[in-house]
């Protein structure tokens, strides 16, 4: 059982923005930053934005993270047919002592 | 340039010890910051963090799972390993190991391997 919420699934046209949003506790996204995941499957997971809201060498700057209080949010402009993944995010627990998942949203593109 | 890869057995019976390795490259365990934690995916499923063990030796469990979990290291030949005790078919998944660093949980990945349960 994920101990960070998120919405199943998630679509949008082409151009579209789009938000998937992480929601957690004060132990968890309240106290620590968040990463967020873009996942193909069969292939690995790569990181897409670590510390709630900074991009890697080579993350298109479509792709945005934002935290506030105990949720995250990860936005998506100008939606592309290569986008369509699963999308997860990440935090450490305080009280479980450990990183936390979120059960994964998975982006249909239409 | 950092590289993962992940080793092991891609069948165990229930009830048998899993061992799996990661081996790593472009970075020492030795240094200040570093870790490398294991995640697994089940079919179908979400990714769930396992255990992850830092430069200094600290090591981190799922709570859940840590009565079987158990990771080491060994610096001189860049691996990291994790087993798993008591195997079940529920336990069938893609493993994967990542490297953390300073500013993210996960910010690179081995490209996972598979290990089914079943007798």
């Amino acid at each position: 059982q994920s101990v960070l919420t998120q919405a199943p699934s998630a679509s949008g046209t082409p151009g579209q923005r789009v938000t998937i949003s992480c929601s957690g506790s004060s132990s968890s996204i309240g106290s620590n930053p968040v990463d967020w995941l873009q996942h193909f499957p069969g292939t690995a997971p790569k990181l897409l934005i670590y510390s709630n809201n900074q991009r890697p060498s080579g993350v298109p700057d479509r792709f945005s993270g934002s935290k506030s209080g105990t949720s995250a949010s990860l936005v998506i402009s100008g939606l592309q047919s290569e986008d369509e993944a699963d999308y997860y995010c990440a935090a450490w627990d305080d009280n479980l002592n450990g990183v936390i998942f979120g059960g994964g949203t998975k982006l249909t593109v239409l | 340039q950092v590289t993962l890869r992940e080793s092991g057995p891609a069948l165990v019976k229930p009830t048998q010890t899993l061992t799996l390795t990661c081996t790593f490259s472009g970075f020492s365990l030795s240094t200040s910051g570093m870790c490398v934690s294991w995640i697994r995916q089940p079919p179908g499923k979400a990714l769930e963090w396992l255990a992850r063990i830092d430069w200094d030796d600290d090591k981190y469990y799922n709570k859940s799972l840590k009565t079987r979990l158990t990771i080491s290291k060994d610096t001189s030949k860049n691996q990291v390993v994790l087993t798993m005790t008591n195997m079940d078919p529920v336990d069938t998944a893609t493993f994967y190991c990542a490297h953390c660093g300073s500013n993210s949980y996960f910010d690179y990945w081995g490209q996972g391997t598979q290990v089914t349960v079943s007798s």
